[in-house]
């Protein structure tokens, strides 16, 4: 059974990077597509972007300019980087994982609290 | 930017059958497949149809999708009290040349009464 685990900062200044990890562990980050989506407090659910091992990267327009995901397959570990930040992307961070092939099935992590204030 | 929109809320009494809409664009639904997403309060969201209308392994065939056109439905037979949760609907979009991206609508949260 694959689980995820979010890790990062959970408050960040204006202006500022955000960085999350997310640790895999039960399965290998060669095998899925891998997501970042945010969900600020009590509202509907923003898509960030994908990433699979070899470094295939899909973004939300809206973000496009300041996001990176990237996959360690060393550490089975992918990451979120989210430039210059504002109150707007206060928000529950989460990723998610789903199989390249195979059986359609989707991980996702518990979730982690960005927020981001002066 | 595109957009999925779906009601805001829905309800039913146990034992009902309940649909939500979600309705697109042909840059999104109209060329895509639509998935749905289950949401409990405090917890991350769950897959619960992929492709239109193929429910995930462990699905309960309660729930079914369809879609026409540009727009999509989830429906729920049968409703229980542990069917209400958010539910949002979310589709590839590809208004953007080149730049295709993942579209959720607002969400519909569902009360069983």
């Amino acid at each position: 059974q694959v689980q995820l685990q979010e890790s990062g900062p959970g408050l960040l200044k204006p202006s500022e990077t955000l960085s999350l990890t997310c640790t895999v562990s039960g399965g290998s980050t060669r095998s899925y597509y891998w997501s970042w989506i945010r969900q600020p407090p009590g509202k509907g659910l923003e898509w960030i972007g994908y990433s699979d091992y070899s470094g295939n990267t899909k973004y939300n327009p809206s973000l496009r300019s300041r996001v990176t995901i990237s996959v360690d397959t060393s550490k089975n570990q992918f990451s979120l980087r989210l430039s210059s930040v504002t109150g707007a992307d206060t928000a529950i961070y989460y990723c998610s994982g789903e199989p390249i092939f195979g059986v359609v099935v989707d991980y996702w992590g518990r979730g982690t609290l960005v927020t981001v204030s002066s | 930017q595109s957009v999925l929109t779906q009601p805001p809320s829905a309800s039913g009494t146990p034992g009902q059958r309940v649909t939500i809409s979600c309705s697109g664009s042909s840059s999104n639904i109209g060329k895509n497949y639509v998935f749905w997403y289950r949401q409990f309060p405090g917890t991350a969201p769950k897959l619960l149809i992929y492709k239109n209308n193929q429910r995930p392994s462990g699905v309960p065939d309660r729930f079914s999708g369809s879609k026409s056109g540009t727009s999509a439905s989830l429906a729920i037979s049968g409703l229980r009290s542990e069917d209400e949760a958010d539910y949002y609907c979310a589709a590839w979009d590809e208004s953007l040349s080149g730049h295709p991206y993942v579209l959720f609508g607002g969400g519909t949260k569902l009360t069983v009464l």
